[in-house]
């Protein structure tokens, strides 16, 4: 079957840094993605990997090894406005996205 | 550039109705997905759409059901509702080639009482 785990909540404190871990087993692999979503808003897109290593953008990194099923999301510097979900999601052989159940960060002053 | 729009925003039915969710996607994007979320389940697969095709389906019942319009317009229906389609429906366009960039409209919020 296909599944996707990743922690339910996490907490942190602003200007730390926080990983949120995501393990995959999927029927194949056609890239993984990172979505932020605040509550009552539309998923935004944070990041995309399909080859293994890490992927930086600003204070977002994304890091994926396909021989694990693993990636990770890592949140530098962290602000109150990071407060949100995260969904890490795989597409398969056929296109679908397969989601996770989110990871809901909440960031403390 | 207009993002993915979904009408309405917000929508509460009666168990046994039927009804119809309508996606706009961006400009130029001619696939359109769809998903269900549930605070249990996160977001599940529903169907996605090209050129007015089904291209691809998820494990729901034949009471949920789409379609695209020739100007990649989407909509999906359920018919009778049960309680347990009160859900957030998102739909998500992308540029058929593109390897991602999944845009997500701001769903609707569907309520069954």
């Amino acid at each position: 079957g296909q599944n996707i785990d990743q922690p339910t909540e996490m907490t942190a404190t602003e200007g730390a840094i926080v990983q949120i871990n995501c393990t995959y087993q999927t029927s194949g692999f056609n890239g993984l993605f990172w979505y932020q979503q605040h509550a009552g808003e539309a998923p935004t897109f944070l990041s995309y990997n399909v080859l293994d290593g890490l992927e930086e953008k600003g204070r977002f990194s994304s890091f994926l090894s396909r021989s694990k099923g693993y990636s990770y999301l890592l949140l530098k510097e962290l602000q109150m406005k990071d407060s949100a979900s995260y969904l890490c999601a795989v597409r398969d052989n056929t296109d679908k996205l397969i989601f996770g159940t989110g990871t809901r960060l909440q960031v403390f002053p | 550039k207009a993002g993915v729009t979904q009408t309405p925003r917000y929508l509460i039915k009666t168990r046994g109705q039927q009804v119809t969710l309508s996606c706009s996607p961006i400009s130029g994007h001619r696939s359109v997905s769809w998903y269900q979320q549930t605070p249990g389940q996160g977001l599940q697969f529903l169907f996605e759409y090209f050129s007015e095709t089904q291209r691809n389906k998820g494990n729901f019942p034949g009471r949920f059901s789409g379609r695209q319009f020739s100007n990649s317009r989407s909509e999906m229906n359920v018919s009778t509702l049960e309680l347990g389609d009160s859900a957030l429906y998102l739909c998500a366009s992308r540029e058929h080639s593109a390897n991602y960039g999944y845009t997500f409209g701001s769903g609707t919020r569907l309520t069954v009482v």
